[in-house]
């Protein structure tokens, strides 16, 4: 079975700040890994996600991941925050060639990006 | 636009009563899904169609009834709630029913239980 662990319920920075939030896996066979963003009062949207190949994957609103097989770990990173970054983020992980029951969620980052 | 659409968007109900939640994907997608969000606690997967059929029940409740009447609308029939059924209800949906793809969220259903 897998598991995920987000380092930090709420993360703040800056405008123009480097954005990481910080995603570790559990996983018996490699993972496919997945970073979603839900804004206020909407449902979650996926952000990038890494199945196979390069291990740096770019996603939508500049944000990008690198699975680290070696670390165990899927962080999110952007290198400058905006305003409307404002948002929670959850990684999630699946075994490979599973169904969609075999999707596990992490219990969100909340991101605040200030002035 | 996410292309999936819920109603109603905030729902207020009491222990006794019998509401329906509304789902429907413009995507073409073969599989939905229904999930339950609770404040500090992981996603949770409630139930899965795929091409109309119920592939997964995550051990819910029978208090909860998901119907598919096609591949297009999903409803969640909801009857004698508990407060602790108090949460914001995502709808989803996807190509097919495989973790690789993405999933497509509606907006929820914020309930509440009195």
């Amino acid at each position: 079975a897998q598991s995920v662990t987000q380092l930090g319920s709420h993360v703040s920075v800056s405008e123009g700040a480097l954005v990481l939030l910080r995603c570790n896996y559990s996983s018996s066979v490699p993972p496919y890994l997945f970073w979603y963003v839900q804004y206020p009062n909407q449902g979650l949207q996926l952000l990038l996600k890494y199945t196979t190949g390069a291990t740096l994957v770019k996603g939508i609103n500049g944000f990008e991941a690198e699975f680290k097989k070696s670390e165990t770990s899927f962080h999110l990173t952007k290198p400058s925050a905006h305003m409307s970054d404002a948002a929670e983020y959850f990684c999630a992980v699946s075994d490979r060639g599973g169904t969609a029951s075999k999707l596990t969620f992490g219990t969100g980052t909340r991101l605040q990006v200030t002035l | 636009e996410t292309g999936v659409t819920q109603t109603p968007r905030h729902l207020v109900m009491g222990m006794t009563n019998k509401k329906s939640l509304k789902c429907e994907q413009h995507l073409g997608h073969n599989a939905m899904y229904w999930y339950k969000q609770s404040a500090k606690k992981p996603l949770e997967l409630m139930f899965v169609y795929n091409f109309k059929e119920q592939t997964e029940n995550n051990s819910v409740p029978s208090r909860f009834s998901p119907e598919c009447p096609n591949s297009s609308h999903l409803f969640l029939h909801l009857h004698t709630l508990q407060p602790e059924d108090s949460a914001l209800y995502l709808c989803a949906s996807s190509p097919r029913d495989y973790t690789k793809e993405t999933q497509y969220f509606g907006p929820g259903t914020r309930l509440l239980v009195l």
